[in-house]
């Protein structure tokens, strides 16, 4: 069954910082695989996502920078805004086709 | 348009004790699942339904739990009886096509205490 490995759970960035977030997947079925960003008292909503016929995908501040030989993939959060403050989930598709999450990082972008 | 919807938001009941969690996915929407996130661990996958058929239920618990989508519309949830580990947050997303290349969207998700 599918694991992926998210870190770190937490992060604690000043305004106009990079933010960075790591996840680590075993096996994959499927080449897809979502961001998703969660505030307080909502649901995960989907924030950006990658096919990995690319290496990097990137839409405005947001990159995710993905190693298919290592079985890793990272969202870089470039110019960090403490409306960036959040919980973010990596995911990928197991044998099932269904998304495994990662543990959640709890990011705060500190003014 | 209106988004994926849950209800309740919060529900707190005693151990051995019956809760049914509703979700109403977005108008259309043939692919609805289920997923829960115990105590700041990972957002676990529960099932999938493909209209009112279970196309997946592969991450169910054990059978404390039943879910159903009667009609295809609106999915329901039961605990029957209630551990205290069930405790969590209870997650709805539906999606237009399935797979997890289509997007999914996500309700507010129900918190759920049990004690």
């Amino acid at each position: 069954q599918q694991q992926v490995k998210q870190s770190p759970q937490s992060l604690i960035v000043q305004k106009g910082g990079i933010s960075i977030i790591n996840c680590a997947y075993e096996n994959t079925a499927f080449d897809y695989f979502p961001w998703y960003q969660q505030f307080p008292g909502k649901g995960p909503a989907l924030l950006i996502a990658i096919r990995p016929d690319v290496s990097e995908k990137k839409e405005g501040r947001f990159t995710i920078s993905f190693n298919k030989s290592a079985k890793q993939f990272s969202l870089h959060i470039m110019d960090s805004q403490p409306g960036d403050s959040a919980t973010y989930f990596c995911a990928a598709p197991g044998s099932a086709r269904q998304l495994t999450f990662g543990s959640g990082t709890q990011l705060t972008v500190l003014p | 348009e209106a988004g994926v919807t849950q209800f309740p938001s919060h529900s707190v009941i005693e151990k051995g004790q019956t809760v049914t969690l509703r979700c109403d996915p977005i108008s259309g929407h043939d692919n609805l699942y289920w997923y829960r996130r115990v105590m700041g661990k990972e957002i676990k996958f529960l099932l999938h339904f493909v209209k009112e058929s279970k196309q997946d239920e592969s991450g169910m618990p054990n059978n404390r739990f039943l879910a159903e989508r009667t009609g295809g519309t609106y999915s329901t949830l039961k605990v029957q009886p209630a551990e205290l580990e069930d405790s969590g947050v209870y997650f709805c997303a539906s999606s237009l096509l399935p797979g997890p290349g289509s997007e999914q969207f996500f309700g507010p998700g129900t918190r759920l205490t049990v004690l």
